[in-house]
């Protein structure tokens, strides 16, 4: 069965603080990982990383995936309160009637105090 | 650009009664379309895959016969949830990937929260 696993599943630090959030996965056909922020609704988009080794980046927010490890790290530096949310990691696997479909981690519930 | 819409964003109805929840995607066209509930304080469940032009694709353990899933066109999928209980209240998001946008990619939906009475 796949398995996506977060940590920490919760998280609260002090504006100006930079974090990192882990995410491990056991999937078969690995395709890409996703990093979604979700607030009160439905989940944004951030990244998605196919490629070991390559960083990308959006302003304070940057990710990495190491595929031979299995896991990514989503960086957030200088901290605001805009920031907190629950940031989702997701796995897409490849082939066959699995195409496309995303097993979601638990997330990680960031806090950002003033 | 990838913008996808939910209607309602939010539902009361009457044990017993179907609710009907449609997932636009606004400016590009999704051949696959994604159902999630997610309870609160939980990660997003998959229920379903929705292809246009066929049969919606199930998870384990979803009734298909309790959420009716229709893909009719490249960009609009409805979840209609037939003789809502209770236990249907969740919040439910859609999701869709384009063939454009980023192949694993998806866009969600605001979601729409349904409380039954």
């Amino acid at each position: 069965e796949d398995k996506v696993v977060q940590s920490p599943l919760s998280l609260v630090v002090h504006e100006g603080d930079t974090v990192t959030l882990n995410c491990s996965y056991e999937v078969t056909n690995f395709r890409s990982l996703l990093w979604y922020k979700q607030e009160k609704k439905a989940p944004t988009f951030l990244f998605m990383l196919t490629s070991s080794g390559i960083e990308k980046k959006s302003g304070r927010l940057s990710s990495i995936l190491d595929k031979k490890e299995l896991f990514s790290i989503l960086n957030i530096t200088a901290t605001q309160t805009g920031d907190s949310a629950v940031y989702l990691c997701a796995v897409a696997r490849a082939g066959g009637t699995s195409y496309g479909k995303l097993t979601f981690g638990q997330g990680t519930i960031l806090t950002v105090h003033p | 650009g990838a913008v996808v819409s939910q209607h309602p964003s939010w539902v009361i109805c009457k044990s017993g009664t179907s609710v009907k929840i449609e997932c636009r995607s606004l400016d590009f066209q999704a051949t696959t379309m994604f159902w999630y509930r997610q309870f609160p304080k939980q990660s997003l469940m998959l229920m379903a895959t929705s292809n246009e032009g066929s049969k919606a694709t199930y998870e384990q353990g979803v009734e298909k016969d309790k959420f009716l899933i229709n893909h009719a066109s490249l960009t609009l999928s409805t979840l209609t949830v037939t003789s809502a209980h209770p236990e249907d209240s969740s919040f439910y998001i859609c999701s869709a990937r384009g063939e454009g946008v980023g192949s694993d990619t998806q866009y969600f939906g605001p979601g729409t929260r349904l409380t039954v009475l």
